[in-house]
């Protein structure tokens, strides 16, 4: 069964730094997403991305947030300079027509900023 | 805006016995309801969702969930639990014109052998 893979499992970084987390989704996937996970909270909506914009994004998703589709495989959400409060586990997903329709969620990549 | 609501953080249940996990959603018009589940280490997977008819849906592993719109819930339940369902459940909400789903906060079920 396809799936949607994340890199790397886990990013360490220093405070300032700017990450790249990398998501390959299911390839006949037309749907987004990337939501975040701070230990021991719930899990939290970031961004959606559709036809090559966004489609909603959260009060979460500030200026020092950004995702690109750069090849038409890689889904991308880049930190432009990171804070401590960064810190989390984040899981990009996919679907075939919307939010409505299975999330398939990569086994997300763990970010730790110091 | 929608909203959900997990109450219990923790579960423990014994291997064979009952499960029931609540989930309270608040949202003004008619929701869409789902559960996922996390083993660990791994992403989220769909286990059932609500949009719409029969309140009570089926869903993998055996799991079912029955919405009651007078109670606001969209209850998880299994008639008996394995080991291997040990693993952190979320219930989420969703709107048609939205392209998201909100999550509760999960809750962790431990299986006792």
């Amino acid at each position: 069964e396809p799936e949607v893979t994340q890199t790397p499992s886990h990013q360490v970084t220093q405070m300032g730094q700017e990450v790249i987390l990398r998501c390959v989704p299911i390839s006949n996937h037309l749907y987004f997403y990337w939501y975040r996970q701070i230990l021991g909270q719930k899990v939290e909506f970031l961004v959606s991305f559709y036809n090559n914009e966004i489609s909603e994004k959260s009060e979460i998703f500030d200026d020092q947030f950004s995702v690109e589709r750069p090849d038409g495989s890689n889904f991308t959400l880049k930190i432009r300079s990171t804070k401590l409060e960064d810190s989390a586990m984040y899981f990009c997903a996919s679907s075939r027509m919307g939010a409505l329709t299975p999330l398939h969620f990569g086994n997300g990549t763990r970010l730790t900023v110091t | 805006a929608q909203s959900v609501t997990q109450p219990d953080i923790h579960i423990t249940v014994s291997e064979g016995a009952s499960l029931e996990l609540r989930c309270n959603y608040s949202y003004g018009a008619t929701p869409y309801l789902f559960w996922y589940v996390q083993s660990p280490g791994q992403g989220l997977q769909l286990l059932l969702k609500y949009f719409s008819g029969d309140t009570l849906v089926q869903g993998i592993k055996g799991f079912e969930a029955e919405f009651k719109r007078s109670q606001s819930s969209f209850n998880l339940r299994k008639p008996s639990v394995h080991w291997s369902d040990a693993a952190e459940y979320f219930c989420a909400v969703g709107a048609d014109r939205d392209d998201k789903i909100i999550f509760g906060k999960g809750t962790r079920l431990h299986i006792l052998p």
